[in-house]
């Protein structure tokens, strides 16, 4: 059980255009979902935190209108980055707290590597 | 504010032996818990062992286990008859339940087993 999944796993785009990353909770529901940024060899650096049905809450200094986060339903949450330029060529990974298990653990999906060319 | 630390960026030990990995925690909460996960080369995070902070009881999962020392603030993760397949990054961390909902990581210690 409390498994996540992300898609795609790696994308390669253009510097200027837009691109959606997803993160379902496949056999749970997630009423918070969160948006990491990993360098390398670096820690895990959270994004923003999503919860379903409302607007998502940006970590100081992660620009809003650059990474679109949309949590639809209590299974999916999307990350758009939008105009995307090679400084955003990164590891972003999402996690889901399980409600039902009282939320104190995230599972984690298995990333998605962006390459922006 | 929360933070963790982990004051070993990189560490090795022989396939079969023991090695435990160092973390630091701070914060003024008492309801809390700790985690350790594993990312391995895939780099898909992979929870190993988890503590609640009102439990004096250490946490064990078949291989691993950790000294929990509230008083001290440090949550250290040992790895005893350690594998090849445990080469990973290891990552400390704390959520406080009830506060930011947040999971503080720290920047993670790099262990790598020879056979």
């Amino acid at each position: 059980g409390a498994v996540v999944s992300q898609h795609p796993s790696w994308v390669i785009c253009k510097s200027g255009t837009s691109v959606k990353i997803e993160c379902r909770s496949l056999d749970f529901q997630a009423t918070t979902m969160f948006w990491y940024r990993q360098f390398p060899k670096k820690s895990l650096m959270l994004m923003a935190t999503s919860n379903e049905g409302s607007k998502a809450t940006y970590e100081q200094g992660v620009e809003k209108d650059k990474f679109l986060i949309n949590h639809a339903s209590l299974t999916l949450s999307t990350l758009t980055v939008t105009s995307a330029h090679p400084e955003d060529s990164s590891f972003y990974i999402c996690s889901a707290r399980d409600r039902l298990a009282g939320g104190r653990e995230q599972y984690f999906g298995p990333g998605t590597r962006l390459t922006v060319t | 504010a929360q933070t963790v630390t982990q004051s070993q960026p990189e560490m090795s030990v022989q396939e079969a032996e023991t090695v435990t990995l160092s973390c630091t925690y701070d914060t003024s909460e008492s309801n809390y818990y700790l985690f350790w996960y594993k990312q391995p080369p895939s780099r898909q995070m992979i929870l190993v062992i988890r503590q609640e902070a009102y439990k004096q009881q250490n946490a064990t999962e078949n291989r691993f286990s950790v000294n929990f020392q509230k008083a001290a603030k440090s949550f250290s993760l040992k790895i005893s008859d350690s594998q090849l397949g445990d080469t990973a990054m290891y990552f400390c961390a704390s959520y406080h339940q009830g506060g930011s909902e947040k999971l503080v990581f720290g920047k993670g210690t790099k262990l790598t087993v020879n056979p």
